[in-house]
């Protein structure tokens, strides 16, 4: 089965300081999707990213795929304290061997960001 | 229609007492899906729903669990007999065939 590493687990900066989260799957993804959710709330979603190469961006938010589509990373950009919240990235079940099922989604254990005013 | 929505928000039960849990997809949406979230993990798949077809489940959802999509629109998820094992947080999501999933706020579950 497939599985997503997250790294780091935890991550505490200052505001304004940029940042990366890292994705890496133990097999090829076909479709990769980051959430961000407040400790206790639903997942909201971000981005996702189907092709290798990849790059989308939303406000400071950039998230990229890599050309062999086995590792994403989500760099955020000047943080601000309303960047806080777990970051999952989220592998596609349904997309694998051509598939169209989306929404049946592997997790990474998520990251905890922190932003200090 | 502003998003998922899942009721209750928060359910406190006895151990051995049965819950059920209500999801609301968006209006359009056909397809229909249940996780469930620990402390500190990320969500794991249970079940998805497309109209009213019940299409896969996981191994992770007992026969203490069924879920239900009668009518294609709203889905209700049922737990007897609860174990202390069951408490998590429960996230309903849906998506039309081709656009990403999204998430409802989830019902927190206690048993005490």
């Amino acid at each position: 089965s497939q599985e997503l590493e997250q790294s780091p687990q935890s991550l505490i900066v200052q505001e304004g300081k940029n940042l990366t989260i890292n994705c890496t799957s133990s097999k090829t993804l076909y479709g990769l999707y980051w959430y961000k959710q407040k400790y206790g709330e639903g997942l909201i979603f971000l981005m996702m990213l189907q092709k290798g190469g990849e790059e989308k961006s939303h406000e400071k938010i950039t998230a990229k795929l890599d050309e062999k589509k086995q590792q994403s990373s989500l760099h955020i950009t000047a943080s601000q304290p309303s960047h806080a919240g777990i970051y999952l990235c989220g592998a596609d079940k349904g997309l694998v061997g051509g598939g169209t099922s989306y929404g049946k989604l592997t997790f990474g254990q998520g990251t905890i960001l922190t932003v200090h005013p | 229609d502003t998003g998922v929505s899942q009721d209750p928000r928060h359910k406190i039960t006895k151990r051995g007492q049965n819950v059920t849990f209500r999801c609301d997809p968006i209006s359009e949406h056909n397809r229909l899906y249940w996780y469930r979230q620990t402390l500190g993990q990320g969500p794991e798949f249970l079940t998805y729903f497309q109209n009213e077809a019940q299409l896969e489940k996981s191994r992770l959802l007992s026969d203490r669990f069924s879920a239900e999509r009668p009518k294609g629109s709203f889905s209700t998820l049922e737990i007897q007999r609860t174990e202390q094992g069951d408490s998590a947080m429960y996230l309903c999501a849906s998506s039309l065939r081709s656009t990403e999933a999204f998430f409802g706020q989830g019902t927190r579950l206690t048993v005490v």
